[in-house]
């Protein structure tokens, strides 16, 4: 069985205090690796797709990695907007599309 | 470029009454179509999915179904809210087995 386990449940930064989130997973053949944000009472927003371990893609203040066991998204010098949950999920080769959501870091940049 | 749509935003009813969520992606064809349940502090819960008209898979059971009567088109029902039906719904596509994008959601409240 897919899973996918977020670290930390939650997590608070001053302005400009750089972190990053963790997204543990285990999948039976990784198809990708998605990271979304989401802001209170809104659909989640797609962020990045990962395909193979040693990928890296940027966004702003974002960056996303893959390893074959783990992702991180880095936050440098976040700001208080960037103050959302964080989502990941797996997606895994064959059969139906029906990827595997982790249940979300919530971030909070205070200023 | 493609837009997922879902209305309504907001929805209060009462325990017992009947439920209709619509929706809709437009600038695509033959999307994979499905339905989440976010509960508060909770991940993401998959209700149904689709894969093309007619062709419904429901994840859990429950008092919801679903109807996929066109291409672009995806509804959620119930003939008798409870209680638990109350969350945050959220509709999603992907183009075939590629990254999964999300409406804006709707908010159902049963009192």
């Amino acid at each position: 069985e897919d899973q996918v386990t977020q670290s930390p449940e939650a997590l608070r930064l001053q302005e400009g205090e750089s972190s990053s989130l963790n997204c543990s997973y285990t999948v039976s053949g990784l198809r990708g690796l998605f990271w979304y944000r989401q802001d209170p009472g809104k659909g989640p927003e797609f962020l990045f797709t990962l395909y193979s371990a040693g990928e890296e893609k940027e966004k702003e203040r974002l960056k996303a990695t893959l390893t074959k066991k783990e992702s991180f998204l880095h936050i440098t010098a976040p700001k208080p907007e960037d103050s959302a949950t964080y989502l990941c999920a797996v997606g895994a080769s064959g059969g139906s599309y029906i990827p595997t959501f982790g249940r979300g870091t919530s971030l909070i940049v205070h200023p | 470029s493609q837009t997922i749509h879902q209305w309504p935003a907001t929805l209060v009813q009462p325990v017992g009454s009947p439920l209709s969520l619509e929706c809709t992606v437009e600038g695509t064809s033959n999307p994979n179509l499905y339905w989440y349940r976010q509960a508060a502090g909770r991940g993401l819960q998959l209700l149904f999915y689709s894969v093309g008209i007619g062709q419904i898979s429901s994840e859990v059971p429950q008092n919801l179904s679903a109807s996929r009567p066109q291409d672009r088109q995806f509804i959620l029902s119930s003939k008798k809210l409870l209680l638990s039906d109350s969350g945050f719904y959220l509709c999603a596509w992907t183009p075939y087995q590629e990254t999964q994008y999300f409406g804006p959601g709707t908010r159902l409240l049963v009192l």
